[in-house]
């Protein structure tokens, strides 16, 4: 099945600091989705970007499906950006059906 | 609200006994997911049901069940639970990716501890 890959692992910015998570995927896909899961354990769906750029506020991202990447930039990082950063691609299945396949995750912590 | 419901938001049970997790889809979605986040885990796929049919399943163990209901709704059922079991429950919904590109959405999650 498709592998997903997040980099890096952790970060730590300060309050204010911008940053950029990467995610390689290992096949081509036609939709991929950024997901926050915040210390409480919730998953906020961010982003569902197949291609191209999105912005939300100081969130950001940009898909290049064609060299199997995509770009979550968070520009002037507040407290609460902190908690673990999915991106995620759906995968078809023998049968019809069909799953999200998560990557690693980024873990950022966001400090005064 | 991202329009996926699910209850309940916690639940503490004894091992060795049977819990019932509940989810109710997006207006409009005809897929239901489920998966289990275990501490410092990934999301794990375990099954999917859509339009009341089992459509794929994940690493869903035996001692699981689920079904989808006329209505829609998920019930995902564990039994002769383990300490192992404790995780993070999450369902999800989308009108069906299998063919077009629609995301999904994801309901806040049942959080289990078996002690």
């Amino acid at each position: 099945g498709i592998q997903v890959e997040q980099s890096p692992p952790d970060l730590i910015l300060q309050e204010g600091a911008n940053s950029t998570l990467r995610c390689n995927f290992s096949d081509s896909v036609n939709n991929l989705q950024w997901f926050h899961q915040n210390p409480w354990g919730q998953l906020i769906n961010l982003f569902y970007i197949p291609s191209g750029t999105k912005q939300n506020g100081r969130l950001s991202a940009t898909t290049v499906a064609t060299e199997r990447y995509s770009l979550l930039y968070i520009s002037s990082s507040q407290t609460t950006d902190s908690g673990v950063y999915f991106c995620a691609v759906p995968n078809i299945l023998t049968g019809g059906g069909n799953k999200l396949t998560f990557g690693t995750g980024t873990q950022l912590k966001v400090e005064l | 609200d991202s329009g996926v419901t699910q209850t309940p938001k916690h639940l503490i049970t004894a091992t060795g006994q049977r819990v019932t997790l509940r989810c109710s889809p997006r207006s409009g979605d005809l897929s239901v997911y489920w998966y289990q986040q275990s501490l410092d885990q990934g999301l794990q796929f375990l099954i999917q049901y859509y339009n009341g049919e089992e459509r794929a399943k994940g690493n869903i163990l035996e001692r699981f069940s689920a079904q989808q209901f006329p209505d829609l709704h998920s019930e995902l059922n564990l039994s002769s639970l383990e300490l192992g079991d404790s995780a993070l429950y999450f369902c999800a919904s989308s009108v069906d990716p299998g063919q077009v590109n629609y995301g999904y959405t994801f309901g806040s999650g049942t959080r289990l501890t078996v002690v």
